[in-house]
């Protein structure tokens, strides 16, 4: 069973960069599409980007400017940085794996609230 | 981006009832569509993907239909842990994108 764990500070000051790692264990990172997904206060989600373990990547254009995903396959971890950040990245922060063959997120971390305020 | 639809955004219904949302995309997504289950405070759960196949370990009384841009998601009889926030989500192309929601709640 495969179990991903998000990890990072709980609030981030505004301009400041966002970092988050997602711990993927009990599986092999090779399997999947790595997400990180978002979803603000009370409203819906929001898919901020993936990454696959040979390190290619796809950004939502509407974040491409401020986001970087990386992989580190030595300790089986994916991670998000969103630079510049305001209130309006406040949110709570999901890893997910994407199912490449019924392209589906059919595991989620718990999710990790980052809250951005100075 | 495509824009996902869902109606109706909340829903009241009673134990027992036959409940349908309807998720409807601007362009034709074939059968790229997947529905989730959200419960307050928890991760969304995979119910549904690939329009009309259930995951594994999720009750039969789900269904999912639908092709090209209209597509339904089905509660044959709710059950009280059934209440919770729906969701559609295209994963055609990205940057993949999701429905706004359905909050479904006890009459």
């Amino acid at each position: 069973q495969v179990h991903l764990q998000e990890s990072g500070p709980g609030l981030v000051k505004p301009s400041e960069t966002l970092s988050l790692t997602c711990i993927v264990s009990g599986g092999s990172i090779s399997s999947y599409y790595w997400s990180w997904i978002r979803q603000p206060p009370g409203k819906g989600l929001e898919w901020i980007g993936y990454i696959y373990y040979s390190g290619s990547t796809n950004y939502n254009p509407s974040l491409k400017s401020r986001v970087t995903i990386s992989v580190d396959t030595s300790k089986n971890q994916f991670s998000l940085r969103l630079s510049s950040v305001t209130a309006a990245d406040t949110a709570v922060y999901y890893c997910a794996g994407l199912n490449y063959t019924d392209y589906a997120f059919d595991m989620w971390g718990q999710g990790t609230m980052v809250t951005v305020s100075s | 981006d495509i824009q996902m639809t869902q109606s109706p955004s909340s829903l009241s219904a009673s134990v027992g009832d036959r409940v349908t949302i309807t998720c409807r995309a601007s362009q034709s997504i074939s059968s790229y569509l997947n529905w989730y289950q959200q419960k307050p405070g928890k991760a969304p759960k995979l119910l549904i993907y690939a329009a009309s196949s259930l995951q594994s370990g999720v009750p039969s009384r789900f269904s999912g239909s639908g092709s090209g841009t209209d597509f339904t998601l089905t509660i044959s009889s709710l059950q009280p842990e059934d209440f919770a926030t729906y969701y559609c989500h295209q994963s055609y192309t990205t940057p993949y994108t999701f429905g706004q929601g359905t909050k479904l709640d006890i009459k």
